[in-house]
């Protein structure tokens, strides 16, 4: 089946513009997590979406950042007013469930760059 | 503060041969430990578990091993391939505040595996 798309691949801002990135799960999951992954860095944890639930924002490093996720499908990040600190690829993941032992099954992500 | 380490940033094997990854973590709250692989240009894919109920796991050509007392884990890949070249990324949950979803990355280490 199809797995977890995102787009766009490549998105290229100048700073202080507004962006939003877009994330499709996999269908039937029911958990989704945005992380990114900074220059010579890990994944860092952005926000977690389950269900009907408040999402865990616990990640956002900013209240430039917000996300949101319609029907409990599709997610949507935007960044508002973006910093060139902001560039990184950003990565969006979904589970069947929302414990540890669940699988993340991540897209490819959409590397920004802010200029 | 980095919660889970990579110390190596890159490893190179002969075809055939063991390839060794090495992760340390820091919080004893975790409690579930996985690998994800990553080719250039796509998200990471998961490869291998563990749970801290256990200190090996086996699947094919990968095992993971865990040593709860030294906060350790390590990748083995035996034989390695060339087709294993990419970053490998050591990963934790556990139930810290109940967000055991949430997964804290090491920075990646680079496996090559030459022909």
């Amino acid at each position: 089946g199809a797995g977890v798309s995102q787009s766009p691949s490549n998105k290229v801002t100048e700073k202080g513009k507004d962006v939003e990135l877009r994330c499709d799960p996999i269908s039937g999951h029911t958990a989704l997590y945005w992380y990114r992954q900074s220059l010579g860095q890990g994944l860092e944890f952005l926000i977690y979406f389950q269900g009907n639930s408040a999402p865990d924002k616990s990640g956002l490093p900013s209240d430039r950042f917000s996300a949101e996720r319609t029907g409990g499908s599709v997610s949507t990040l935007t960044i508002q007013r973006t910093q060139q600190e902001d560039s990184a690829v950003y990565l969006c993941a979904s589970s069947e469930g929302a414990s540890g032992g669940y699988e993340q099954y991540f897209g490819p992500g959409t590397r920004l760059t802010v200029t | 503060d980095q919660q889970v380490k990579q110390n190596s940033p890159s490893l190179s094997v002969q075809e055939g041969r063991i390839s060794i990854l090495n992760c340390d973590y820091t919080n004893s709250m975790f409690d579930y430990f996985l690998w994800y692989k990553k080719y250039p240009a796509e998200g990471p894919t998961f490869l291998i578990s563990i749970s801290s109920i256990k200190d090996k796991n086996e699947d094919g050509r990968f095992t993971v091993f865990l040593n709860k007392s030294a906060k350790h884990l390590s990748l083995h890949i035996v034989p390695s391939q060339p087709g294993d070249s990419a970053v490998y990324f050591c990963a934790a949950s556990g139930n810290s505040g109940g967000s055991n979803y949430k997964l804290t990355f090491g920075k990646g280490t680079l496996l090559t595996v030459n022909p």
